[in-house]
């Protein structure tokens, strides 16, 4: 069965950065795009970017331009969004999420990763 | 304040049917596909609908979605009270090239 498995809670200052991982499994990593999305407490969904597995090639939310990288190892079929530059706004639960890009269809999510950014 | 606007919370009784509406523009809405997410408290966003009314294996036909011109609905019939949860649209923006979420609807089953 498909899987996407991301790693585990983080805590980090204001000015650092942050590295999620999501492995994914059950299905051809390659053939599928992941995307990220994040949703602070309380607060409502919002997408961040896509990477395409195979060709590493990738489209970011304007708003995240300059501070988000997504990267991924085929090798062990797992997919990276470090956000750089942290501030107590991005505290929030970050996905991975299987899907065409360019579309809101996704299939699959991971269970989340909750990045708490405090002094 | 999201690109795509939703009602902030319905409600309706056990059995009842409700829908849930999701507004946006030409380009977003208008002129590509809407898909429906279902969350449940703490859990992670479920795909309900995609390609405006196409349900995934395992979706129960209570559960169905159209669109309109800028606008899409989810209906929900036979209301149940495991339906509660956050209830979210989304699209691509072409102008944006981004995806976009509404800002969630709460459904409460009476």
């Amino acid at each position: 069965q498909v899987q996407l498995v991301q790693s585990g809670a983080e805590v980090k200052k204001p000015g650092a950065s942050v590295k999620v991982s999501c492995k994914a499994s059950g299905y051809t990593f390659t053939s599928y795009d992941i995307n990220w999305v994040r949703q602070a407490t309380g607060q409502g969904l919002e997408w961040m970017g896509w990477m395409n597995p195979n060709s590493g090639n990738t489209g970011y939310a304007q708003k995240f331009q300059g501070r988000v990288t997504m990267t991924r190892n085929t090798s062990i079929s797992t997919a990276y969004m470090e956000l750089s530059s942290l501030r107590s706004e991005d505290t929030a639960v970050y996905y991975c999420a299987r899907g065409p890009r360019k579309s809101s269809r996704f299939d699959y999510w991971g269970q989340g990763t909750l990045v708490t950014v405090s002094s | 304040q999201s690109v795509l606007t939703q009602p902030p919370s319905v409600s309706a009784a056990p059995g009842q049917k409700v829908t849930i509406s999701c507004s946006g523009s030409s380009s977003n809405i208008g002129n590509n596909y809407v898909s429906w997410y279902q969350q449940l408290p703490g859990t992670a966003p479920k795909l309900l609908i995609y390609d405006n009314n196409k349900r995934p294996s395992g979706i129960p036909d209570r559960f169905s979605g159209s669109k309109s011109g800028t606008s899409a609905t989810l209906g929900i019939t036979g209301l149940q009270t495991g339906d509660e949860a956050d209830y979210y649209c989304g699209t691509w923006d072409s102008s944006l090239s981004a995806g976009l979420f509404g800002g969630g609807t709460k459904l409460t089953v009476l």
